[in-house]
């Protein structure tokens, strides 16, 4: 039992590629996080997700893009990096609504050059 | 804007010692949790109060939650140097009608042998 695993754990870019992060969760969970954490910022959401085809909003979505064509999957996608989004990205599931915790990958370190 | 804030920022003691840390929220929660991250690695989840709860107990952690207050704290007794770490709240946004979990920006502990 994996749990939620992420794809690579580190990465460089140079300003204007695009690249595409992958967190996979074997736990049948329904609803799928992607994070940032900056130095002093704490966790801030990305998107997130509630189920099979639902993306929506979080906190700081602006320059990323989301998929969940899956249940077990959540992509994150950077279509032309820029050097703000130098982070480490963690990816978290939940089973659903109600009292529950999430789980969390062992996170991406992404370098923008 | 982050929906939890800790206090404080760090904090160093020594082994043997109890550690306090506080964390406040600003809306409505349906429960608050605590996770705790090792360098470099992804959250663990520690322990879940619900919005109708006051205190609780898992082993040696102690959460309260005062909700007239948006506090929360959480002790850590008979500290030791394996429990070095940062801590984070999360709190279960329900204002939007799903749930969002917004963390804080953490408190990073040491604990010194």
């Amino acid at each position: 039992n994996a749990g939620v695993t992420q794809t690579p754990k580190f990465r460089v870019l140079k300003t204007g590629q695009s690249m595409t992060l992958l967190c996979a969760q074997d736990m049948n969970h329904e609803y799928m996080y992607w994070y940032r954490q900056d130095p002093g910022m704490g966790l801030r959401l990305i998107h997130y997700s509630v189920g099979e085809g639902t993306t929506a909003k979080g906190e700081v979505p602006d320059g990323y893009n989301v998929s969940r064509l899956k249940k077990q999957n959540f992509l994150l996608g950077l279509e032309s990096a820029a050097p703000s989004q130098t982070s480490v990205y963690f990816c978290a599931s939940r089973p659903g609504q109600g009292h529950t915790e999430a789980f969390f990958g062992q996170g991406t370190r992404l370098t923008v050059v | 804007s982050q929906q939890g804030e800790e206090d404080p920022q760090a904090l160093s003691i020594q082994e043997g010692e109890n550690a306090t840390m506080n964390c406040s929220y600003k809306t409505s929660i349906n429960n608050l949790q605590w996770y705790r991250q090792n360098s470099g690695r992804g959250l663990v989840h520690l322990i879940l109060i619900r919005s109708n709860e006051r205190e609780k107990h898992s082993g040696r952690l102690r959460v309260t939650l005062d909700t007239s207050k948006k506090s929360s704290s959480l002790l850590i007794t008979a500290s030791r140097a394996a429990d070095t770490a940062s801590y984070f709240c999360a709190t279960a946004d329900t204002t939007s009608g799903t749930y969002k979990y917004i963390f804080g920006t953490g408190t990073r502990l040491k604990v010194l042998a």
